[in-house]
């Protein structure tokens, strides 16, 4: 079956440290891959998307996201996360082909930031 | 302004006792879907949409009902709720055009459910 594994649960970083957010997905098909981010309180909302192309794509407030097929990953990074980045973030596919038209998110991940 | 609108946002309930959220969106999308978050799980698809009269269900269907009598509208039915459906949902709605599966999510601001 198909499902996405986001790699870690919780992250605590300092302001200004690099993040790297783990997302692996089991999946052969054609896939277009996403990131959602959930401010706390809030609705989900998409940071970022793959579709087709440069496997490094670049989505709102710094950060990016790179596609390596062989490892059926993508990774999300941003070089020097802010207190505002905060949240919970979501790693999801949809899967083209699987007749049930549906997305597949990963658990999620809690970064908190400390100021 | 293009949103998807749930409501209510909080709901407390007793067992049994049969409750309807709404879901509405304003963008003419075909798709629509609804989805509980539950701590350490993510998101569970419950049911969803292709279109007007044509639903199908998710990951974790049981004890739920939707409907799908207007485009816009997508209202998630609990008629008996039971506690280990307190949780946090959410509606949301994709454009078709272009392939469905290019189309990100647009999220509602969620329902947070607690049945006792």
């Amino acid at each position: 079956a198909q499902s996405v594994s986001q790699h870690n649960h919780h992250v605590i970083l300092s302001e200004a440290a690099s993040l790297e957010l783990g997302c692996n997905y089991s999946y052969g098909g054609t896939v277009n891959l996403f990131w959602y981010v959930q401010y706390p309180g809030q609705h989900l909302q998409l940071l970022l998307k793959y579709f087709s192309g440069d496997p490094l794509v670049k989505g709102i407030k710094g950060f990016e996201a790179e596609f390596i097929k062989s490892k059926f990953s993508f990774n999300l990074r941003k070089p020097s996360v802010q207190w505002s980045d905060t949240a919970e973030y979501f790693c999801a596919v949809n899967a083209a082909g699987t007749g049930g038209f549906k997305t597949i998110f990963g658990a999620g991940t809690r970064l908190f930031v400390k100021a | 302004e293009a949103q998807v609108t749930q409501n209510p946002r909080y709901l407390i309930t007793v067992t049994g006792k049969k409750l309807t959220v709404t879901c509405s969106q304003n963008m003419n999308h075909e798709y629509m879907s609804w989805y509980r978050q539950d701590p350490g799980l993510g998101l569970r698809q419950i049911y969803y949409s292709m279109n007007v009269e044509v639903t199908d269900k998710g990951d974790v269907p049981e004890g739920y009902k939707v409907s799908r009598k207007e485009k816009r509208n997508f209202p998630l039915i609990l008629e008996s709720p039971s506690p280990n459906q307190t949780s946090l949902y959410f509606c949301a709605s994709r454009a078709s055009e272009g392939g469905w599966y290019n189309s990100p999510l647009h999220f509602g601001n969620g329902t947070r459910l607690t049945v006792t």
